[in-house]
């Protein structure tokens, strides 16, 4: 199986900052990576497919970037409704894709 | 408007069965790779099963040889028969849609829409 790690596991932050999370992917997966936003007791939502595109209606705000084993999901400035987990998820290995353990992004 | 709506949760003991549904709107499942991801409370996310258009089915191996993905075509409905359940299978279900999009050969696969999700909680 593919290991997904995502650092960090959690972070504080205020309106407006730069927040950037990292997901490693313990084998290379080339731009087969996927970042999804979840808030409390609802579905995870796509934010962005193949690592660097970013899905239909989310906001430009947010951007992915990598390639092989180290990727990073940016937030350029954040906003109020940010404030939620995040998750990477590999699909090179498809149907068999895994998920990172999550990073939760709580205000500060 | 894309739409899932998944129902059959609750509490189920040791050993038992239950059968989860979702229901789509908005677009054709036989037409789509469906996939079922489980939560478990306070847990992050874990792939169960996927079912292709053709009809392949594939399970994570937490799951195979107890769980089974299917569909209703004329329902536009996807199931997911729970079989010898564990207290290690509560969690929130969630089905979901596979969507991909194919250039030179490599082909990327994303998982949306979501469904809200179904709670199953097996207990004595």
């Amino acid at each position: 199986d593919i290991q997904m790690t995502q650092s960090p596991s959690s972070l504080s932050a205020s309106v407006g900052d730069r927040v950037t999370i990292t997901c490693r992917a313990s084998q290379s997966i080339s731009s087969y990576l996927n970042w999804y936003q979840q808030k409390p007791g609802k579905a995870p939502k796509l934010l962005i497919y193949a690592a660097s595109s970013l899905q239909s209606g989310v906001p430009s705000r947010f951007s992915g970037s990598g390639s092989g084993t180290d990727f990073t999901l940016t937030i350029s400035s954040l906003q109020p409704e940010d404030f939620a987990t995040y998750y990477c998820q590999q699909s090179y290995s498809t149907p068999w894709i895994t998920f990172g353990q999550g990073t939760r992004l709580e205000i500060k | 408007e894309v739409q899932l709506v998944e129902s059959g949760g609750g509490l189920i003991q040791p050993g038992g069965s239950l059968r989860l549904s979702c229901a789509a709107s908005g677009f054709t499942v036989s037409s789509n790779y469906m996939s079922w991801v489980r939560q478990a409370p306070g847990k992050g996310l874990e792939w169960v099963s996927v079912i292709y258009s053709g009809g392949s089915t594939y399970y994570a191996d937490s799951v195979k040889g107890r769980f089974t993905i299917s569909r209703d075509n004329s329902k536009n409905t996807l199931y997911l028969q729970m079989n010898s359940l564990r207290a290690e299978d509560t969690a929130v279900y969630y089905c979901a849609r596979v969507t991909h999009d194919c250039s030179g050969g490599s082909c990327y696969f994303r998982t949306d829409p979501w469904g809200q999700g179904t709670l199953v909680t097996v207990s004595s």
